[in-house]
C-alpha cells in the first residue's frame, strides 16, 4: 500500500512570496490534515479534512494560509504571502478509524 | 503548561532497554500514540493505546498506560542505534486533532 505522498520535498523562497504544497492521501482514506512542525516542537494542527469538507481549521492563518481539498483526494497547502516564521515542516496526514499516516513532509525556508 | 510533556533528551547503550515517558493533562483522551521521526523524514505510527487498556506489547515495544497518573510510557527492548529518533506521544479525545509533545530525542550509544 503506498503512503501519504507531498511534494516538494524542499522549498526555499523569499518573505513576501507566494508557495504551495501539495499532498496525495493513502487510497481510500477519507480524513486528511496539514500539520506545521516547528524545529524543536511536536507537529501542530493547521487544518482537517473530511473528504472535501472543512473538519477544523480553527489554528490556520486564514490571512495567508489557504488549503482545499477538491473531489476529496488529494490537497494543495498555501501561503501567501509567506513570513519568516513561516519557516517550517509542512506535513500532511491521512486517516481510517483511529490510525493517522503521515507523509515525508516539506521542509519550507523563507528567508 | 503544556497539553502533553515529555522529557528532551534520553541517552542509553545499545542493547539496554529505553523508557520514555510523557504525562498530559487531558483525563478524557480516548487513544494514546507513540509515534517517530527520523531526520529529514515524516512521523512512523509506532503503536496506540486505547484508554480502557494499561498494557500493550508488540514485539519489542511495550506501552504501559496509568490513568490515575495520566502517565504514558513507551519501552524499547534490546534498544538498537536504528532506533535512535525523536519519538512523540501524541493523544486524541474523540473526533478531534491528535495533540503531540515536543519530542524526546532518543541517542543510543553502541
Amino acid at each position: 500500500e503506498a503512503g501519504v505522498a507531498q511534494s516538494p520535498r524542499y522549498k526555499i523562497i523569499e518573505k513576501r512570496q507566494s508557495v504551495a504544497f501539495w499532498c496525495n492521501p493513502i487510497s481510500g482514506h477519507a480524513t486528511l490534515y496539514w500539520y506545521q512542525q516547528i524545529l524543536g516542537q511536536g507537529p501542530k494542527l493547521l487544518i482537517q479534512f473530511q473528504n472535501n469538507g472543512v473538519v477544523d481549521d480553527s489554528q490556520l492563518p486564514k490571512d495567508r494560509f489557504s488549503a482545499e481539498r477538491l473531489k476529496g483526494v488529494d490537497s494543495t497547502l498555501k501561503i501567501q504571502p509567506a513570513k519568516l516564521e513561516d519557516s517550517a515542516v509542512y506535513l500532511c496526514a491521512s486517516s481510517t478509524n483511529y490510525e493517522q499516516y503521515f507523509g515525508p513532509g516539506t521542509r519550507l525556508t523563507v528567508t | 503548561g503544556e497539553d502533553v510533556e515529555q522529557s528532551l533528551f534520553l541517552s542509553v547503550r545499545e542493547g539496554d532497554s529505553s523508557v520514555i515517558n510523557c504525562t498530559y493533562t487531558d483525563s478524557s483522551s480516548t487513544y494514546l500514540y507513540w509515534y517517530k521521526q527520523e531526520p529529514g523524514a515524516g512521523l512512523q505510527l509506532l503503536t496506540y493505546i486505547f484508554s480502557n487498556m494499561d498494557m500493550k506489547q508488540d514485539q519489542r515495544l511495550t506501552v504501559l498506560l496509568n490513568k490515575k497518573d495520566k502517565h504514558l510510557s513507551l519501552r524499547i527492548a534490546d534498544t538498537q542505534t536504528g532506533d535512535s529518533a525523536i519519538y512523540f506521544c501524541a493523544l486524541v479525545k474523540g473526533n478531534t486533532p491528535l495533540v503531540f509533545g515536543k519530542g524526546t530525542r532518543l541517542s543510543v550509544i553502541a
